[in-house]
């Protein structure tokens, strides 16, 4: 049973460009999280996604930041527009319900240049 | 709302002694998980430990033990024989039992142990 997959691992844009991170959950799983960890800090959760719907967004900036989780394929975040402050690790987590346990991918490196 | 604090931004321990990490957290909930992630250099988050807080007795997980205080809203991580694979970023983690979602994880700014030969 294949883990989280995030992809790419490494990502570079130069300010302006649009950046697409993509998570494939984990088999069976159908409830997906994204968070972002600046450097030196602690992960920061960004957005909650169930097939199709948006749970919780809590933690999504309010602007050049979206997220979706089609019916079909992996979950993708969007952030258009990049500067240099988006630069982090973005990673993705899936788990099968809201009650059992989430599991981690390889996270996203992402350089705005 | 709540919050996770690691107070050690570094630790260090040599080969096979034991080291422990601290974490406090804030929260007026009374039902509630704790959590120890690992995250060695491949950025991949491991869950090292898990704590239900309505059980009073520690968990415990091979060579990795927590002190889990409610009282005093504490909850440490113990490494005994600590070996150089467990170098790595240490994060606590929290969620409310009655929450949105168990994935929905507030983290502590980690801990940078350094395991030496």
């Amino acid at each position: 049973n294949a883990g989280v997959m995030q992809n790419p691992r490494h990502l570079v844009r130069r300010r302006g460009q649009e950046a697409r991170l993509r998570c494939s959950p984990m088999k069976g799983h159908s409830h997906v999280y994204w968070y972002r960890q600046l450097p030196e800090e602690g992960l920061k959760f960004m957005v909650y996604l169930q097939k199709e719907n948006i749970i919780d967004e809590s933690g999504m900036p309010k602007e050049r930041f979206s997220a979706e989780f089609p019916k079909e394929g992996p979950s993708i975040l969007r952030i258009q527009q990049v500067v240099r402050g988006d630069s982090a690790a973005y990673f993705c987590a899936s788990s099968q319900d809201r009650r059992t346990e989430a599991f981690f991918g390889q996270g996203t490196r992402l350089t705005v240049v | 709302a709540q919050t996770v604090t690691q107070s050690q931004p570094e630790m260090s321990v040599q080969e096979a002694e034991t080291v422990t990490l601290s974490c406090t957290y804030d929260t007026s909930e009374n039902n509630y998980y704790l959590f120890w992630y690992k995250q060695p250099p491949s950025r991949q988050m491991i869950l090292v430990i898990r704590q239900e807080a309505y059980k009073q007795q520690n968990a415990t997980e091979n060579r990795f033990s927590v002190n889990f205080q409610k009282a005093a809203k504490s909850f440490s991580l113990k490494i005994s024989d600590s070996q150089l694979g467990d170098t790595a970023m240490y994060f606590c983690a929290f969620i409310e039992a009655g929450g949105t979602s168990y994935g929905k994880l507030t983290f502590g700014q980690g801990t940078i142990l350094t395991v030496h030969p």
